[in-house]
């Protein structure tokens, strides 16, 4: 079956501190992939996505993503964290043709101030 | 501006009542969704619709129906709660089965 694994599920940083959330997924046909961020008391929100072409995307408010089909991974970055990125991130997947998409666990990040 | 609305956003039921959850969206989609949050679950799918009076299964669909009578609202029933479908329940839309969802801000549903 098609599931989604997300590594850590707490994440606590400083400010400034360089972000990197694994993602790892089972499926071997073609994939959409996605990152959502829930921020305390707001619904989910697309963060990035990935369809097709360059592996590496860019998303809102300075995140990136990149796809290595090898691995299987859809791993999210952030090269500098800020108090206002505290949120659960949720990795999804959803392969092309198909209905369901599939989240993982997500990971609570907590940035300090 | 895109826009999903849960009709409520705490509810607070008791064991074997019938429960509704209704969502609506405003942006045309297709395609509709309803999930539940569970810490360290993720979201799980629990039914979905890709046309009105067109609903299919998701992962987790016991326990639950949905009705789908006009394109932009989907209901969530329980037919008789359980204090394990104590849970967030998030509705979602897209535009096309293969796109980006678009959430409302969450049913929290307690059944004591």
């Amino acid at each position: 079956a098609q599931s989604v694994s997300q590594h850590n599920h707490h994440v606590i940083l400083s400010e400034a501190a360089s972000l990197e959330l694994g993602c790892n997924y089972s499926y071997g046909g073609t994939v959409n992939l996605f990152w959502y961020v829930q921020y305390p008391g707001q619904h989910l929100q697309l963060l990035l996505k990935y369809f097709s072409g360059d592996p590496l995307v860019k998303g809102i408010k300075g995140f990136e993503a990149e796809f290595i089909k090898s691995k299987f991974s859809f791993n999210l970055r952030k090269p500098s964290v800020q108090w206002s990125d505290t949120a659960e991130y949720f990795c999804a997947v959803l392969n092309t043709g198909g209905f369901k998409t599939i989240f993982g666990a997500g990971t609570r990040l907590f940035v300090k101030a | 501006d895109v826009k999903v609305t849960q009709s409520s956003r705490y509810l607070v039921k008791r064991t074997g009542e019938k429960v509704f959850l209704e969502c609506v969206q405003d942006m045309d989609h297709e395609n509709m969704f309803w999930y539940r949050q569970d810490p360290g679950l993720g979201l799980r799918l629990i039914y979905f619709s890709y046309d009105v009076k067109m609903k299919e299964k998701g992962d987790i669909p016991e326990g639950y129906s949905v009705s789908r009578e006009k394109k932009e609202r989907f209901s969530l029933i329980l037919e008789s709660a359980s204090t394990n479908q104590t849970s967030m329940y998030l509705c979602a839309s897209s535009l096309s089965i293969n796109g980006e969802l678009f959430f409302g801000e969450g049913s929290r549903l307690t059944v004591l």
